[in-house]
């Protein structure tokens, strides 16, 4: 079946450091993917985005790799801050024969940063 | 821009009770969806709006849940009878059309009692 899922549940990474947090993917019709952050009490909060015809996407201090020969994702985030502190997501965007197209998310990652 | 509004934020009723929820898109957006998000889980789309029309509710358990976008711009999400399971986060999202970024509310925390 279709799933995305999330290699490591928590993430501690020390203030500074760069983070790394990874996703698998597993529909190879998927054509656009999603990174979203979302702190406690708070609906998730777009990061970046990905289309498939890209293996590299670059923001403020955030990158998406794209490796679509292993279906893989993976958000960097560089010189990590105390508000970087969240459950990160990625998502799938599938589309669908009808021409619509599903969003699929992942379970999250929970990003820890110390002091 | 403002973003999408959602109320209540909080909700806590006794099980077999009904609750309703309303979502205000940003606006302009045409796509509407409505998700359940349980504890330590990531969002579970529930149904999908384009305009007024229902695109997906293939998840949706249509014999307690039930949700409109009569003129295609606000929403409601509706439970009856509610179940103890129903305890979740329900998100609702807009995009500008469909497959586009979609953008999240705050949410609404239900728990059932």
């Amino acid at each position: 079946g279709e799933s995305v899922g999330l290699h490591l549940p928590t993430l501690s990474v020390q203030e500074g450091d760069n983070s790394i947090i990874n996703c698998a993917y597993s529909n190879s019709a998927s054509d656009y993917f999603i990174w979203y952050k979302q702190e406690s009490g708070k609906g998730p909060q777009f990061i970046i985005d990905i289309r498939s015809n890209m293996d590299k996407r670059q923001g403020q201090r955030v990158t998406v790799l794209l490796n679509k020969t292993v279906k893989h994702l993976s958000l960097q985030i560089a010189a990590t801050q105390p508000g970087d502190s969240a459950v990160y997501f990625c998502a799938e965007n599938i589309p669908r024969t009808s021409g619509t197209y599903k969003y699929i998310f992942g379970t999250g990652t929970r990003l820890k940063v110390l002091a | 821009e403002a973003g999408v509004a959602q109320s209540p934020r909080y909700k806590i009723i006794e099980k077999r009770q009904s609750v309703a929820f309303w979502c205000n898109p940003i606006s302009g957006h045409a796509t509407l969806y409505w998700y359940q998000q349980i504890l330590g889980q990531g969002p579970k789309l529930l149904i999908q709006f384009q305009n007024n029309g229902v695109v997906d509710d293939s998840q949706l358990p249509k014999d307690r849940f039930s949700a409109e976008r009569l003129k295609g711009v606000d929403s409601t999400l509706k439970i009856q009878p509610a179940k103890l399971e129903d305890s979740a986060v329900y998100l609702c999202a807009s995009s500008l059309e469909p497959g586009g970024t979609q953008y999240f509310g705050p949410g609404t925390r239900l728990t059932v009692l």
